[in-house]
């Protein structure tokens, strides 16, 4: 199966800090997503961004597909973006989407 | 677009009891998933449907798990003989379908704790 590997696994901000996460990805794949899930364990839908660079908010992501990883931008962070990042990838057969482990973000009022 | 509902929320039960969990996708959408995530980990794939046709499963997916969509609409995932080893977050997704793809929205989850 396809791998995902997330970096880092834990990340500690002050609130107004800017961060980057990383996912990196072992074999091609159709699409890519960006997931936050909340304290109550909810997935929140981020990015859906197989290619290219997307902005939504202070939050922005990129995918470079040829090279099989997407970073994620967290800028000037609130508590509020406390939780944990999953990037998850869809496979060319099936639509199945795996999960890296995630990063745990915590930010510090 | 009410979302993907799931139910219940919460389930406690005893070990070797069967347990059913209920999805009910976006509407429209021909695709539903079913995934299980466990603690400090990223949900993991168990089955997916296309309309009524069960398309894939896991090899996580054993015996005693079965799901079904029976009219292309809502989805159960029923596990038979419950193990502690079930206990998890057993989330439900769905997405549309276009030639350019269209990204999976995920249910809140029914946690299922075995005793």
């Amino acid at each position: 199966g396809i791998q995902v590997e997330q970096s880092p696994p834990d990340l500690i901000l002050q609130e107004g800090a800017n961060s980057t996460l990383r996912c990196n990805f072992s074999d091609s794949v159709n699409n890519l997503q960006w997931f936050h899930q909340n304290p109550w364990g909810q997935l929140i839908n981020l990015f859906y961004i197989p290619s290219g660079t997307k902005q939504n908010g202070r939050l922005s992501a990129t995918t470079v597909a040829t090279e099989r990883y997407s970073l994620l931008y967290i800028s000037s962070s609130q508590t509020t973006d406390s939780g944990v990042y999953f990037c998850a990838v869809e496979h060319r057969v099936g639509y199945k989407l795996s999960f890296g482990a995630g990063t745990t973000v915590t930010v510090r009022a | 677009d009410t979302g993907v509902s799931q139910d219940p929320r919460h389930k406690i039960t005893k070990r070797g009891q069967n347990v059913t969990f209920r999805c009910d996708p976006i509407s429209e959408h021909n695709r539903l998933y079913w995934y299980r995530q466990t603690l400090g980990q990223g949900p993991e794939f168990l089955t997916y449907f296309q309309n009524e046709a069960q398309l894939e499963k896991s090899r996580l997916l054993s015996d005693r798990f079965s799901a079904e969509r029976p009219k292309g609409s809502f989805s159960t995932l029923e596990i038979q003989r419950t193990e502690q080893g079930d206990s998890a977050m057993y989330l439900c997704a769905s997405s549309g379908e276009d030639r350019f793809g269209q990204p999976q929205h995920f249910g809140d989850g029914t946690r299922l704790s075995i005793l």
